[in-house]
């Protein structure tokens, strides 16, 4: 089955700790994305990666973040920096190239107390 | 840097009842995406539209892009409680690969 696994599902870790958020895809996608999703605010786009090796800030970066070291995997680390953590986490893939429908995976819901 | 504004945020609907969501992007588009995504769950991948004036159709759902590329819509016939989700477009402009969200449309059908 080609998809998108996240892991875990739900997450809970206390103030003050870092906590890495695992994405992987089996569709061969040049091209990945961690979003953050809260009530009434769409996606908003932390980082994206277009190649290995190689990630680009988004819009909210600010206390997270990732590595691309293989084309399947790219885990995104919540760092103590981030102020309003407790959110829902996607991760999302694309092909990259002409046709730029996102795969995205079930989603991790970080809380933090 | 690129916007789009979608709207309502909301909308409430009887069981039957047609449903549009709209999206207006503050530049020209080269294509424009709509996710579903059901309560609870991740948004799944409806439709890519590219062509300017194009119009798809999913069954009931019509999927419209605007002439000059810088708006969309969704419409939804006879509602059913299986379309309750909220509706997000995505749009892409630039030959950038990284698409800008709208904040989406909930739908909420009562039976």
């Amino acid at each position: 089955d080609g998809g998108i696994t996240q892991s875990p599902k739900y997450l809970f870790r206390k103030e003050g700790q870092n906590v890495t958020l695992s994405c992987e895809q089996n569709l061969n996608h040049d091209a990945m994305y961690w979003y953050r999703q809260d009530p009434g605010q769409g996606l908003r786009l932390i980082y994206y990666s277009q190649i290995v090796n190689d990630f680009q800030k988004g819009d909210i970066a600010e206390g997270y973040s990732v590595s691309r070291e293989k084309k399947e995997s790219f885990p995104l680390t919540v760092t103590s920096a981030q102020k309003n953590p407790t959110a829902f986490y996607l991760c999302a893939s694309s092909s990259g190239r002409d046709f730029y429908e996102q795969y995205f995976g079930p989603g991790t819901r970080l809380t933090v107390t | 840097g690129q916007q789009v504004m979608q709207i309502p945020q909301y909308q409430h609907v009887q069981e039957g009842e047609d449903f549009t969501t709209y999206c207006n992007s503050s530049t020209t588009l080269s294509n424009i995406q709509w996710y579903k995504q059901r309560p609870g769950g991740h948004p799944v991948f409806l439709i890519q539209l590219v062509k300017s004036g194009e119009v798809k159709k999913q069954k009931r759902l019509t999927f419209q892009f605007g002439e000059a590329k810088k708006n969309s819509s969704l419409h939804i016939t006879a509602t059913q409680t299986t379309d309750v989700g909220t509706y997000f477009c995505a749009g892409q402009s630039g030959g950038s690969y990284i698409p800008t969200f709208g904040r989406g449309t909930s739908l909420i059908v009562h039976p």
